[in-house]
């Protein structure tokens, strides 16, 4: 099945800094989405983006399906942005395979 | 709208106890899933319905996990005799799949359970 690969797996940024976080995945895809995992647990969906580039406020994401990669960005990152990223993705079908994830904490 | 409901958001009970998690998709959703996330495994897939029928079960760990689907807004997920290695956060997704087209999954917030 489909593998899928994040880095880095940890990033310690100290508030305001911009970050890039990469999503690599074995196959084609026709499903994409980045994830973040609050504190609290739970899974927010951040982007569903199988190709192409999308914003949505200080977040913004480009998957690039010809080259089996996506990268995420946060810009002016906030403590509140801490957390763990997920990628997850599937070939063709229904099963979503998740990365191991990026561990991200902001410093004030 | 609502999202995905599950219940109970948190568990905790003695093994060999019979455990049942439960969800609701998001409404005119017609695929859902169960997934389950540990530390030694991250995030995986369990079992997934489409129209209320499994499709694949190949990732439930063993026949001591049931799912069913009764009907478009009601599933359950069942573990009978629990073990302490089924301690984990058990996610439940839905998705609305017209045909020839692919859509976001969108996740409730998660069961924790302990077991004993």
């Amino acid at each position: 099945g489909i593998q899928v690969e994040q880095s880095p797996p940890d990033l310690i940024l100290q508030e305001g800094a911009n970050s890039t976080l990469r999503c690599n995945f074995s196959d084609s895809v026709n499903n994409l989405q980045w994830f973040h995992q609050n504190p609290w647990g739970q899974l927010i969906n951040l982007f569903y983006i199988p190709s192409g580039t999308k914003q949505n406020g200080r977040l913004s994401a480009t998957t690039v399906a010809t080259e089996r990669y996506s990268l995420l960005y946060i810009s002016s990152s906030q403590t509140t942005d801490s957390g763990v990223y997920f990628c997850a993705s599937s070939s063709y079908g229904n099963k979503l395979v998740f990365g191991a994830g990026t561990i991200l904490r902001v410093k004030s | 709208d609502a999202g995905v409901i599950q219940s109970p958001r948190h568990e905790v009970t003695e093994m060999g106890q019979e455990v049942t998690l439960r969800c609701k998709p998001i409404s005119g959703h017609n695929s859902l899933f169960w997934y389950r996330q540990t530390m030694m495994r991250g995030l995986e897939l369990l079992i997934y319905f489409n129209n209320n029928v499994p499709i694949d079960d190949s990732g439930m760990p063993e026949d001591r996990f049931s799912a069913k689907m009764p009907n478009a807004s009601f599933s359950t997920l069942k573990i009978q005799p629990s073990e302490p290695r089924d301690s984990a956060v058990y996610f439940c997704a839905s998705r609305q799949t017209p045909t020839g087209a692919v859509q976001p999954q969108h996740f409730g917030d998660g069961t924790r359970l302990s077991i004993l």
